[in-house]
């Protein structure tokens, strides 16, 4: 069964001190890799897709990794703006998207 | 703004209740995703449908329903309604049935 995990379950960082979302996975057939903002009462707002390992995008402060097995967001000086629930999805070989349960990331001013 | 509209945006109605969802994907998006998204349980993925035909189906329970119309809207219907199907239910849309999917901003059900 496709599972995704997602650590830690939250997170609290001072501004400006860098790190890093884990995302791991088992999925029959990656198809795709996402990662979604979420703020409170809102949907989620996409991010990246990566697609094979190896490959790495990038937004802002924002920088996503992908290997076989896990996919990392690395945060790189965040402000308190950057205060959000980060979730990772992936997609398999019949087209569910399965989510994460999200890390919840606070940055404090 | 992700281009995604759904309504309503909250509901309150009674146990036993039965409402309905909408969704209108992005311009030009043929598939057409819905989530329940609970404290406790994250994003559930509940059914997804293609061009007006179901694609894929996940943990969506009998009570639940949904359809794809020709002009490719969507709806939920959730009948006998329990207090356990609280919760924000989202629709996303997508180009192909492979790419990246956009979400609206839910509807907020609460069962009283």
């Amino acid at each position: 069964e496709d599972q995704v995990t997602q650590s830690p379950e939250a997170l609290r960082l001072q501004e400006g001190e860098s790190s890093s979302l884990n995302c791991s996975y088992t999925v029959s057939g990656l198809r795709g890799l996402f990662w979604y903002r979420q703020d409170p009462g809102k949907g989620p707002e996409f991010l990246f897709t990566l697609y094979s390992a190896g490959e790495e995008k990038e937004k802002e402060r924002l920088k996503a990794t992908l290997t076989k097995k896990e996919s990392f967001l690395h945060i790189t000086a965040p402000k308190p703006e950057d205060s959000a629930t980060y979730l990772c999805a992936v997609k398999d070989r019949d087209d569910k998207i399965i989510f994460g349960k999200g890390t919840r990331l606070h940055i404090l001013p | 703004d992700s281009g995604v509209t759904q309504t309503p945006k909250h509901l309150i109605t009674a146990t036993g209740q039965r409402v309905t969802l909408r969704c209108s994907p992005r311009s030009g998006d043929l598939s057409v995703y819905w989530y329940q998204q609970s404290l406790d349980q994250g994003l559930q993925f509940l059914i997804q449908y293609y061009n007006g035909e179901e694609r894929a189906k996940g943990n969506i329970l009998e009570r639940f329903s949904a359809q794809q119309f020709p002009d490719l809207h969507s709806e939920l219907n959730l009948s006998s309604l329990e207090l356990g199907d609280s919760a924000l239910y989202f629709c996303a849309s997508s180009e192909t049935r492979g790419n990246t999917i956009y979400f609206g901003e839910g509807s907020w059900l609460t069962v009283v």
